[in-house]
């Protein structure tokens, strides 16, 4: 079974307007983080938000927010207020506690619309 | 503090040849792992290298091997390329401090075109 699945291979959003990023994930460990990057077209993975499994709250970062449903095992991204700076790959990536291995999920590209 | 970097940022080889990339962690980051990211496969984890040794490994042929030294830069090494192995290699640095909150971070990439 795929550790980590984005479902949307593709997404537009409205410049200003909020867009949700989805990511499902799969685990039996009780400890582990899921993080969000970003990869523009140059290439470098950025790091952009962190979500720990024992948080209580949903992790916040400027623009940026996890919502994080441990029931469901989904952490989806949201990015508030869309900047034409924002039109990039996003991946999901979780860390197991009981492993060093990150595993990512497929990405979702993200495009912006003036 | 410096970001994680990657050298060479492009390289053209041949098939049959030999590649060396080489990448050094933000300082104090002990663990480097390497990614393969192609169109096509997405991307891929290669290896993951702590304290000098590997820790863990990825589904790749023999030909991809990687070393860390005791300053924690490390290196990777593909050798008899093939025009499958073109893509763009990222090697990513954390502390680790053997926790799930561990972050990994990433430097640019080199991309590796075989011709």
């Amino acid at each position: 079974a795929q550790k980590i699945t984005q479902t949307q291979p593709g997404m537009f959003v409205q410049e200003k307007e909020a867009v949700t990023l989805d990511c499902t994930y799969d685990t039996s460990d009780p400890s582990y983080g899921l993080f969000w990057y970003k990869q523009p077209s140059s290439g470098e993975m950025i790091f952009l938000i962190y979500q720990g499994s024992y948080d209580q709250q949903n992790a916040t970062e400027g623009r940026y927010s996890l919502n994080f449903q441990k029931a469901r095992k989904s952490a989806n991204l949201v990015i508030s207020a869309s900047q034409l700076g924002d039109s990039a790959m996003y991946f999901c990536a979780m860390r197991e506690n009981t492993g060093n291995q990150f595993y990512f999920g497929t990405g979702t590209s993200l495009t912006v619309i003036p | 503090k410096a970001g994680v970097t990657q050298t060479p940022r492009y390289l053209i080889k041949t098939r049959g040849q030999q590649v060396t990339l080489s990448c050094s962690p933000i300082s104090g980051h002990r663990s480097v792992s390497w990614y393969q990211q192609t169109p096509g496969q997405g991307l891929q984890f290669l290896f993951e290298y702590f304290s000098e040794t590997q820790r863990n490994k990825g589904n790749f042929p023999g030909r991809f091997s990687g070393r860390q030294f005791s300053n924690s830069r490390s290196e990777m090494n593909v050798s008899t390329l093939e025009l499958g192995d073109s893509a763009l290699y990222l090697c990513a640095s954390s502390l680790p401090s053997g926790k799930s909150t561990d972050t990994q971070y990433f430097g640019p990439g080199t991309r590796l075109t075989v011709l």
